[in-house]
């Protein structure tokens, strides 16, 4: 049973950069997941799709600022440049399964 | 652009079944499948089922399995997901997602999002 972990909470300042983190449970390492973003009280937002060595694709409109990476059983969403339009809920996602989301707070 | 527009928020009692609409612009919808996911309140997000809006064909979760049906108007470019024997723990917001890739002829499809609905909130509550 594929499951994905991310950290319930971060945090980061105005301006600097902040790296999240999606594990995809044991078995799983090359499944590429999905990012996306959830503004408060607004519906979600697709960020990119991140495949297992790496490369990825941005959705319509994503700024240069939004970029991922993986390594192993990790996937990471690096935000830089933090704007205060960047708090919000971060889900990672593959086919069927999302992982818990990460509340981001920009300080 | 590619628009996904949703289906007002409704109220119903236990028991009863809510149907909700997702209606697509600035694609060709039988191209893509679309699916159907929900978020209860202070939960995780949660996918439902999907169609293929080419030839109709729906896979749901297995939690779901019996009690949702997801449909499609492909002269309306709109699906629908129908949950019946509704309880208070569905109560939740509801959002139809588009998936990422081009149905291919053999009916493949990503499982991957990358246009999402408004959401429609349905409360359950006697």
């Amino acid at each position: 049973q594929l499951v994905l972990t991310q950290s319930p909470s971060a945090s980061a300042s105005l301006g600097a950069s902040v790296k999240l983190t999606c594990t995809l449970s044991s078995g799983h390492s090359s499944y590429a997941i999905a990012w996306h973003q959830q503004q408060p009280e607004k519906g979600p937002r697709y960020l990119m799709k991140l495949n297992s060595d790496g490369s990825h694709s941005k959705g319509d409109g994503i700024p240069d600022r939004f970029s991922g990476s993986s390594s192993g059983a990790e996937r990471y969403l690096t935000i830089s440049s933090l704007q205060s339009e960047d708090e919000a809920d971060y889900y990672c996602q593959t086919p069927g399964v999302f992982g818990g989301g990460t509340k981001l707070t920009v300080l | 652009q590619v628009q996904l527009v949703q289906s007002g928020a409704e109220v119903k009692k236990p028991g009863a079944s809510v149907k909700v609409s997702c209606k697509a612009s600035g694609y060709t919808f039988t191209s893509y499948a679309m699916h159907w996911v929900r978020q209860a309140p202070g939960q995780r997000l949660e996918w439902m089922g999907w169609i293929n809006a080419g030839n109709g064909n729906t896979k749901y979760s297995q939690k779901f399995q019996g009690r949702v049906t997801i449909t499609r108007d492909t002269s309306a470019s709109t699906a629908y997901m129908e949950l019946s024997s509704l309880r208070s723990e569905d109560t939740a917001v509801y959002y139809c997602a588009r998936d990422l890739a081009r149905i291919t002829t053999s009916g493949y499809y990503s499982g991957y999002f990358d246009y999402w609905g408004q959401g429609t909130l349905v409360t359950v509550s006697s």
